[in-house]
């Protein structure tokens, strides 16, 4: 059952590079890393997705080492509206359930 | 951009009632899933749905809840004889495609605030 941790919260300033870090020590040779984004009273947004090496899209990267037992979600340059909880999502076997931690919630200030 | 819709966005019941909630998947996805989330605690799953049948349900998914799609458009989720501690909201998510985890990408609603009193 691969788990992954996160730190439970970051702060960081408008115009910053976040990083965020994720662990997940038992991760599957098929399974993919995916993040979540989620507002407060809002449903989850996917952000990204990514097997290994790095994955870029408009709003983030993601870099995957080679041994893939951690991911790092990088957003360029955050803004306010940044300010969220940020989920790190593994592969569980063979079940299409997500299962979501406690996830990273991230504070940007003017 | 596609986007998935629930409906009520609030849902206001008495102890004991039913209610439905409503979903409305993207067009062309094929799988679909309910998740619930308690006021300041995680995204829990509760049920995927495929061809007409759950696929995987949670334990907490027993049989005070039911889903169905009855038309080509909708899905929804049955929770018959609610309780407080029912009180949450109620997300509705589509993908579309399976594997396992793998490239597994869902699309979550904006969810449903139902509140039992």
């Amino acid at each position: 059952l691969a788990k992954t941790t996160q730190p439970i919260s970051m702060d960081s300033y408008e115009g910053q590079e976040v990083n965020i870090t994720c662990s997940h020590n038992n991760i599957a040779t098929n399974d993919y890393i995916t993040w979540y984004q989620q507002f407060p009273s809002q449903g989850p947004r996917f952000i990204i997705q990514g097997y290994k090496t790095k994955v870029t899209n408009e709003v983030a990267s993601l870099f995957i080492p080679a041994d893939r037992k951690s991911s790092t979600l990088s957003l360029p340059r955050v803004s306010l509206s940044d300010t969220a909880v940020y989920y790190c999502l593994v592969g569980e076997g063979d079940t299409d359930k997500l299962i979501f931690g406690t996830g990273t919630r991230l504070q940007v200030f003017p | 951009e596609p986007e998935v819709t629930q409906t009520p966005s609030h849902q206001v019941t008495q102890m004991g009632q039913e209610v439905i909630l409503r979903c409305v998947p993207i067009s062309n996805h094929l799988y679909f899933y309910w998740y619930r989330q308690i006021l300041g605690q995680k995204v829990e799953f509760l049920v995927s749905f495929y061809n007409n049948e759950i696929s995987e349900k949670s334990e907490i998914f027993d049989d005070q809840f039911s889903v169905e799609r009855p038309d080509g458009s909708n899905f929804t989720l049955k929770i018959r004889s609610t309780k407080l501690e029912d009180s949450a909201m109620y997300f509705c998510a589509s993908s579309p495609f399976t594997s396992g985890g793998v490239e597994n990408i869902q699309y979550f609603g904006a969810g449903t605030r139902l509140s039992v009193l």
